[in-house]
């Protein structure tokens, strides 16, 4: 099975610093794609950041970046200097290929940014 | 943004009552996905199309059916609403494979009362 865990489910940080979310996968598949998905409290779901799995580099998008440890099946979002517009709940999902597209998320973590 | 909405946005129904959510796109994309969002869970896959007329089963798909007889409209219903169906629902669409993520719709929150 094609899991997805994130094992903080709520975060705070001060405006400005930086925090790192947590999020581990398993899949059998050697290629893939991993997201970073944000839903603040209007609830859309806004795509952060996207990893392909035979990529070595880090993916970055602005003041988000990620760690990727394929050997470790680890992949987890850093925000740095943040801000209170950050404050969302923050879903990493999993698309392994030649599935149909299906994404497999995690079970997200809150993430309160206090002034 | 995509061209996706999903309607309604919000909706109490009774137990055993059948309800159908609407998802319309006009990105002419192949694939649409049901997902529901429940704490603690995430978002899990109900059903998903890739095609009109094709549909296949998520992970959660009980008591759910779902069509898609236009490429643009995928309606997702729920035969005879239970209580454990309270959720939100997000739409989604996809084209360009499986690198890319999804577009959502802006979700339906459904109350079964």
């Amino acid at each position: 099975a094609q899991t997805v865990t994130q094992s903080q489910p709520e975060m705070s940080v001060q405006e400005a610093e930086t925090v790192t979310l947590s999020c581990t996968y398993d899949t059998s598949e050697s290629n893939y794609y991993l997201f970073w998905y944000k839903q603040p409290p209007s609830r859309q779901m806004i795509l952060v950041i996207r990893q392909e799995a035979y990529k070595q580099q880090n993916a970055t998008e602005n003041r988000f970046s990620v760690n990727f440890q394929k050997a470790a099946k680890s992949f987890s979002l850093k925000i740095s200097d943040s801000q209170l517009g950050d404050t969302a709940m923050y879903f990493c999902a999993l698309r392994p290929s030649g599935n149909t597209g299906k994404l497999i998320f995690g079970q997200g973590t809150t993430l309160q940014v206090k002034p | 943004d995509a061209g996706i909405t999903q309607s309604p946005r919000h909706k109490v129904t009774e137990t055993g009552t059948p309800v159908t959510l609407r998802c319309h796109q006009t990105e002419n994309h192949r694939y649409m996905y049901w997902y529901r969002q429940d704490p603690g869970h995430g978002l899990r896959l109900i059903h998903y199309s890739y095609g009109v007329k094709d549909t296949d089963k998520g992970e959660v798909s009980d008591g759910y059916s779902v069509s898609r007889s236009k490429t643009e409209d995928f309606l997702l219903t729920l035969e005879s609403a239970t209580s454990s169906q309270t959720s939100v629902y997000f739409c989604a669409i996809s084209d360009r494979g499986n690198s890319y993520g999804y577009t959502f719709g802006s979700g339906t929150r459904l109350t079964v009362v």
